[in-house]
């Protein structure tokens, strides 16, 4: 069984861009969450989904926009690109929103994101 | 206020034990995670505690103590694949049911 999908795996970006992340979840996870993490931190958490719905939202600016599907696969988006922008965009599936066991989360490879 | 506090280094021989501790303080608890990351990695999930003591699997064994907002992980018998960044993560409750993150400790196992 596959495990969490992102696309794309690298990514170089100028500043002021716009760019949007894929991110496709283990066959019966129905909740996606996405993270920063930069270079010797551990993950940020910037937004959760459950059945299309935001669920939990990070101290992150507006810039940054996410959406689930209905095949609950998700997408999050980040306008205008500063450099500080740079670093792993994580996702991670669970099976539903509540903490536990049952509800530990996967994480896919990650995207890493460069803005130059 | 939030926050998790680990060691950001720590170094060990092949075939030892290491301990790696972890304090907490979040508005609410729901759970306390440990997740391993090798470099250029993703997360990978370890071990779960939501009750006071000791959980083992295999090699590896979490310790909980709510009381004290404190946990650790135990590595037993390392090997030189351990090395890596062990992460511990808070649930907090209520609606927002997000994970707090510590920064990771560093674990580099010499031979």
């Amino acid at each position: 069984d596959a495990g969490v999908t992102q696309s794309p795996t690298h990514l170089i970006k100028t500043r002021g861009q716009q760019v949007t992340l894929r991110c496709s979840p283990i066959s019966g996870h129905k909740s996606v969450s996405w993270y920063q993490q930069v270079l010797g931190q551990g993950p940020q958490f910037i937004f959760q989904y459950y059945e299309k719905e935001e669920r939990g939202r990070g101290n992150f600016p507006d810039r940054f926009s996410a959406r689930q599907f209905p095949n609950y696969s998700s997408e999050l988006n980040v306008n205008a690109l500063l450099l500080g922008d740079s670093a792993l965009y994580l996702c991670a599936s669970s099976l539903s929103t509540g903490q536990g066991a049952r509800n530990e989360q996967f994480f896919g490879p990650g995207t890493r994101l460069t803005v130059l | 206020g939030q926050n998790i506090d680990q060691p950001t280094e720590m170094t060990a021989t092949e075939g030892a034990i290491v301990q790696i501790n972890c304090t907490y303080q979040t508005s609410g608890f729901n759970g306390l995670f440990w997740y391993q990351q090798h470099a250029g990695e993703a997360p990978t999930f370890l071990s779960y505690n939501v009750l006071d003591g000791l959980e083992e699997k295999g090699r590896f064994s979490s310790f909980l103590s709510r009381s004290k907002g404190y946990s650790y992980l135990l590595l037993k018998e390392l090997q030189m694949k351990d090395s890596a960044s062990y992460l511990c993560a808070v649930g907090n409750a209520g609606n927002n049911r997000k994970l707090i993150w510590g920064l990771g400790t560093s674990l580099a196992v010499n031979p």
